[in-house]
């Protein structure tokens, strides 16, 4: 089945403590996202990747970290996380959007900063 | 830089209606446009695209879009609206030929079908 899998799919931490949310996608896909949902903002890009080892920033990318070693995994990565930084947040994978291609959204995960 | 507006924060309409909700963009050149729905507790699912061609596409669940260039928009059309249809909608906008890299969603638009 092709799937898109976030972990963890909820998260309450502290101001300052690192953390990592994994995706990964099955589908062989080279073009995988972030994005951040925020009620009244819709959702906003925060990285992007094209490929392994390349990636470039997204309208959000202040605070956030991405690496992309493998094809199917894309994590995210907040050094310090701030209270601004809850949100809802998704990662995407697809092929590079041609007229016969779907881009494939993880479940999300939920984050709460303190 | 491209840019997505969807004018209203909720549209209502009974089941069996016609249901429109309503997108435009700004974005130069030839844009790509996308619908992606995100139904109760649940992710974001693609809906359709408009890359090039017939000014009218055709998506997943009986959902259609009609690209105006003229009018830059791009409105989500369905001919006969389910109460399982009620979701949240973004439109989004990519500049052209990037496909899906570099998308620009739209504040979303709460669709509500009453039986």
């Amino acid at each position: 089945e092709a799937q898109v899998t976030q972990n963890p799919r909820y998260l309450i931490t502290v101001t300052g403590k690192k953390l990592t949310v994994t995706c990964s996608q099955n589908m062989n896909h080279e073009y995988m996202s972030w994005y951040r949902q925020d009620p009244g903002l819709g959702l906003r890009q925060i990285y992007y990747s094209m490929n392994v080892e390349v990636t470039d920033k997204g309208d959000v990318p202040e605070g956030y970290k991405v690496s992309r070693k493998e094809k199917r995994n894309f994590p995210l990565i907040l050094e310090s996380p701030s209270p601004n930084q809850t949100s809802l947040y998704f990662c995407a994978s697809s092929l590079r959007g041609g007229v016969q291609e779907t881009q494939y959204f993880g479940p999300g995960t939920r984050l709460l900063v303190l | 830089a491209q840019s997505v507006a969807q004018p209203e924060d909720q549209v209502n309409v009974a089941e069996g209606n016609p249901l429109t909700v309503k997108c435009t963009y700004s974005v130069s050149g030839n844009p790509y446009l996308f619908w992606y729905v995100q139904y109760p507790n649940r992710g974001l699912q693609f809906l359709l695209k408009y890359i090039t061609g017939d000014n009218l596409v055709k998506g997943s669940y009986g959902f259609e879009a009609e690209f105006n260039k003229s009018q830059t928009s791009f409105h989500l059309k369905k001919p006969s609206a389910l109460v399982s249809d009620s979701a949240l909608y973004f439109c989004a906008v990519s500049p052209p030929n990037t496909g899906f890299q570099k998308l620009v969603f739209g504040t979303g638009t709460r669709l509500l079908v009453s039986p």
